[in-house]
């Protein structure tokens, strides 16, 4: 069974950094590409970006390009999604994803996402 | 302001059937074949019901059923039963963004 388990609720001051993490297993997880997804306050999804675990490659979202880091620990099956200087903002739901394959453009399975509350 | 345009809410009675359509532009829905379909619970991960415009993944019941004409891509859920109740996001493929999402949809069964 595919699953992706995301770390759990945080709540931070503007200015804080965090890392939030996405932990696959029930696959092959370095060989699917991971994708990142903001819900905010009010039900819109936006695409943050991707990374392949097996060599770290990113490709990001023009809208998001800065403004976090994804990164990937293959050993250890784990996707980090990371701020360097929150804000008030970046409150927000956030899931990571499978992408569903080469060439595919959609993500077949989710976490059940990370709640991000930032205010001082 | 979202990319691709969803209505806000529908609702339907048990055993109706209803359309969630989702609107974009030539260079998203309108060009190419890659419009998928999402259902998201609150505390849960969201479930894929449609890729690829109209293919349904394993598990997903008949009665998910997806379309398109067009820069609208449609959802349609048929024989529709309380636990149909939920969010219900499209996506896309674009050009330059690879992926841009709808506003949601909340699916009321009254």
């Amino acid at each position: 069974e595919v699953l992706l388990v995301q770390s759990g609720v945080e709540v931070k001051k503007p200015g804080e950094s965090l890392t939030i993490s996405c932990q696959g297993s029930g696959y092959r997880f370095s060989t699917y590409w991971i994708g990142w997804v903001r819900q905010m306050p009010g039900k819109d999804l936006e695409y943050l970006g991707l990374i392949f675990p097996a060599d770290s490659d990113t490709r990001y979202s023009a809208s998001f390009q800065g403004q976090v880091t994804m990164s990937a620990d293959k050993a250890i099956n784990t996707a980090y999604l990371q701020w360097n200087s929150l804000k008030a903002s970046d409150s927000a739901m956030y899931f990571c994803a499978r992408l569903a394959g080469p060439g595919k453009n959609y993500f077949d399975f989710w976490g059940q996402g990370s709640l991000v509350t930032v205010s001082s | 302001q979202s990319a691709l345009t969803q209505p806000a809410s529908v609702s339907g009675s048990p055993g109706q059937s209803i359309t969630i359509s989702c609107t974009g532009a030539s260079t998203d829905v309108g060009g190419y074949d890659f419009v998928s379909w999402y259902r998201l619970d609150p505390g849960k991960a969201p479930i894929l019901v449609i890729y690829d415009v109209s293919q349904r993944p394993s598990g997903i019941s008949q009665r998910f059923s997806g379309s398109k004409s067009g820069n609208t891509a449609s959802l349609t859920i048929s024989g529709l039963q309380p636990d149909d109740e939920a969010d219900y996001f499209c996506s896309s493929f674009a050009t330059g963004s690879f992926l841009v999402f709808g506003g949601g949809t909340k699916l009321t069964v009254l």
